[in-house]
């Protein structure tokens, strides 16, 4: 399979916690996307990491590559309850496709 | 600056009814993209088209057509809609610099 897969399924922390969320996949890959989604709205990217890259940070996110044990993870610093989201990892494998995988439900509790 | 506009935003159908969802970007990107979204699950890739004047199947094709009327519009049809595909759907464009997908706001389809 090329899809990525989501580890944990669900996440639940306080405010102000830090949240990993973690993707796993089986084959090479270009570059590996972090997407975030509202309930009810459409998918926003959040953050792109390509394959000879091992660390990526944007504001409150770091995201991780390890293409050794083709494994990734996203990091939230400092959570809010505007996080809560369901967060998906997605990889370009070929040209320009992405596969989803079946994404984190992260619930921040104030 | 819209994006990557979808409408209509929900819709009903009767099993056998035919529809055609409409998605149209305004960020003059070559790639465009149609996913469906089943409860608690990811994207999957329905069609795509890589550029003006091409179109190719994703991983679940089976049910529906698209025409990519120009660089903009990017259309998905259901000839003949069954219960199995009520789903969310999705369009997307891709920035070629960066590799990034621009996602609609989505379709909340129910096929009764």
């Amino acid at each position: 399979s090329q899809q990525g897969e989501e580890d944990p399924q669900a996440l639940s922390i306080q405010e102000g916690e830090n949240a990993t969320m973690n993707c796993s996949y089986k084959t090479s890959i270009n570059n590996l996307q972090w997407y975030r989604q509202n309930s009810g709205r459409g998918l926003v990217h959040l953050i792109l990491i390509r394959s000879n890259e091992r660390e990526k940070h944007s504001g409150r996110l770091r995201v991780t590559l390890d293409t050794s044990k083709k494994s990734s993870s996203l990091l939230i610093t400092a959570s809010r309850a505007a996080d809560t989201a369901s967060y998906f990892c997605a990889l370009e494998t070929s040209g320009s496709r992405l596969t989803f995988g079946e994404g984190t439900q992260l619930t921040v509790n104030p | 600056n819209a994006g990557v506009t979808q409408t209509p935003k929900f819709q009903v159908l009767k099993t056998g009814q035919s529809m055609t969802l409409q998605c149209a970007q305004d960020m003059n990107h070559n790639s465009m993209y149609w996913y469906r979204q089943d409860p608690g699950m990811g994207l999957r890739l329905i069609y795509y088209s890589a550029s003006e004047g091409t179109t190719d199947k994703g991983e679940v094709p089976n049910g529906y057509n698209v025409s990519r009327l120009n660089k903009r519009e990017f259309s998905l049809r259901l000839e003949s809609a069954a219960p199995s595909q009520t789903s969310v759907y999705f369009c997307a464009s891709r920035s070629r610099d960066f590799g990034i997908q621009y996602f609609g706001a989505g379709t909340r389809l129910s096929v009764l």
